[in-house]
């Protein structure tokens, strides 16, 4: 039973481009949460998802971020036009239970960095 | 803002001996879980503990629960090398997503 997926694993991109992040939840689970972390910092929550519902989104910046995770297919965590602030690791995890009943399990993450 | 705060920031010892990580927090919770991460990797899920639990073992990890000072403690007994990393808390309340701390890097040395 492979493990919660990312990818990619390192992603570069310029100021006002668009980065895609991809997560595939373990096999059996069908709740998602997306995280940042910054440098020598704790994970910040940004959205949970179940498929095809946004459940909680308190944690995602206003603007520019979006989230979805479609019947079919991985998890995506959409940045449009990044800025240097977006530079930061992003995790996913997934657990087959309601929010915060049990353990979540975590992707390696996406490292994003803007220049 | 976090609910969590891991203490000390970091921590460095001796292969062998053992490691106390404390974690507080400041709202009624669910439960509390304590995280490892390795440089550049991933959390791993290390232990739960429910609010009606004081305290509950795991290996060579013990986890203690405070509930009435809002406090949590991670002992890891005869640390080896491969111990060194990040040991974040993570606290659960009602419907709320998971909160973490800081961390604690951990350094363990041969």
């Amino acid at each position: 039973n492979a493990g919660v997926m990312q990818n990619p694993r390192h992603l570069v991109r310029r100021r006002g481009q668009e980065a895609r992040l991809r997560c595939s939840p373990m096999k059996g689970h069908s709740h998602v949460y997306w995280y940042r972390q910054l440098p020598e910092e704790g994970l910040k929550f940004m959205v949970y998802l179940q498929k095809e519902n946004i459940i909680d989104e308190s944690g995602m910046p206003k603007e520019r971020f979006s989230a979805e995770f479609p019947k079919e297919g991985p998890s995506i965590l959409r940045i449009q036009q990044v800025v240097r602030g977006d530079s930061a690791a992003y995790f996913c995890a997934s657990s087959p239970d309601l929010a915060g009943v049990g353990e979540q399990y975590f992707g390696p993450g996406t490292r994003l960095t803007v220049t | 803002s976090q609910q969590g705060e891991e203490d000390p920031q970091a921590l460095s010892i001796q292969e062998g001996e053992n490691a106390t990580m404390n974690c507080s927090y400041k709202t009624s919770i669910n439960n509390l879980q304590w995280y490892r991460q390795n440089s550049g990797r991933g959390l791993v899920h290390l232990i739960l503990i429910r609010s009606n639990e004081r305290e509950k073992h795991s290996g060579r990890l013990r986890v203690t629960l405070d509930t009435s000072k809002k406090s949590s403690s991670l002992l890891i007994t005869a640390s080896r090398a491969a111990d060194t990393a990040s040991y974040f808390c993570a606290t659960e309340s009602g419907n709320t997503p998971l909160v973490f701390g800081k961390g604690t890097r951990l350094s363990v040395i041969a």
